[in-house]
């Protein structure tokens, strides 16, 4: 079976640092990955997705994300927060042919002043 | 498109009643997925569906729940009856087959309160 660990529940940055939020996932075969973000009160919106190919992706707001399957990891990055950035990411695993996915608990993002 | 649209957004009921929540899928996508998100348990997968007919149902709590998807651009949950510990806020999500197929579009949500 499919999961996913987001170490980190809460993390607080500065408007202006760099973020960096954990994922670890658990798959037997080639994983689908995702990043989703929601902000207070609405859905989820998709940030990125990792299929195959170059195991950096670039993914809307400015974020990228990296897999590494020797460490089964596909964390999330952005070099620069803005207030805006302030709400909760969710990594998530999918796989081919499966179209159901598999969500992380989520980390909130705190962004301050 | 208007993305996946769900009602109500919000439902504040009393225990025992009988609540039901919607969703229309986007146009053309053929996945239909309900998941429920609170805090203790984050987002789970309830029920799926391909082609309007539930593929994996593993995910609905007990028997009090039911989903069904009568045409391709209408879903329902529906609790009867409700308890204290349905509250949650209810999403639905839809894709389809094809390229990119994993990449679900997810509603707005539908926040449930029973009192």
């Amino acid at each position: 079976a499919q999961s996913v660990t987001q170490p980190d529940i809460h993390i607080t940055v500065s408007e202006g640092a760099s973020l960096e939020l954990r994922c670890n996932y658990s798959y037997g075969a080639t994983p689908y990955l995702f990043w989703y973000v929601q902000s207070p009160g609405q859905g989820l919106q998709l940030l990125l997705k990792y299929f195959s190919g170059d195991t950096l992706v670039q993914g809307i707001k400015g974020f990228e994300a990296e897999f590494k399957r020797s460490q089964s990891s596909f964390n999330l990055r952005k070099p620069s927060v803005h207030w805006s950035d302030a709400a909760e990411y969710f990594c998530a695993v999918g796989a081919l042919n499966d179209y159901k996915l598999s969500f992380g608990a989520g980390t909130t993002v705190t962004v301050r002043a | 498109d208007a993305g996946v649209i769900q009602s109500p957004r919000h439902e504040v009921t009393e225990m025992g009643q009988e609540v039901t929540l919607r969703c229309k899928p986007i146009s053309g996508h053929d996945y239909l997925f309900w998941y429920r998100q609170t805090m203790m348990r984050g987002l789970e997968l309830l029920i799926y569906f391909n082609n309007n007919v539930p593929i994996d149902d593993s995910g609905m709590p007990e028997d009090r729940f039911s989903a069904k998807m009568p045409n391709a651009s209408f879903s329902t949950l529906k609790i009867q009856p409700s308890e204290p510990r349905d509250s949650a806020v209810y999403f639905c999500a839809s894709t389809r087959t094809g390229a990119g197929a994993n990449v679900l579009t997810f509603g707005a949500g539908s926040r449930l309160t029973v009192l």
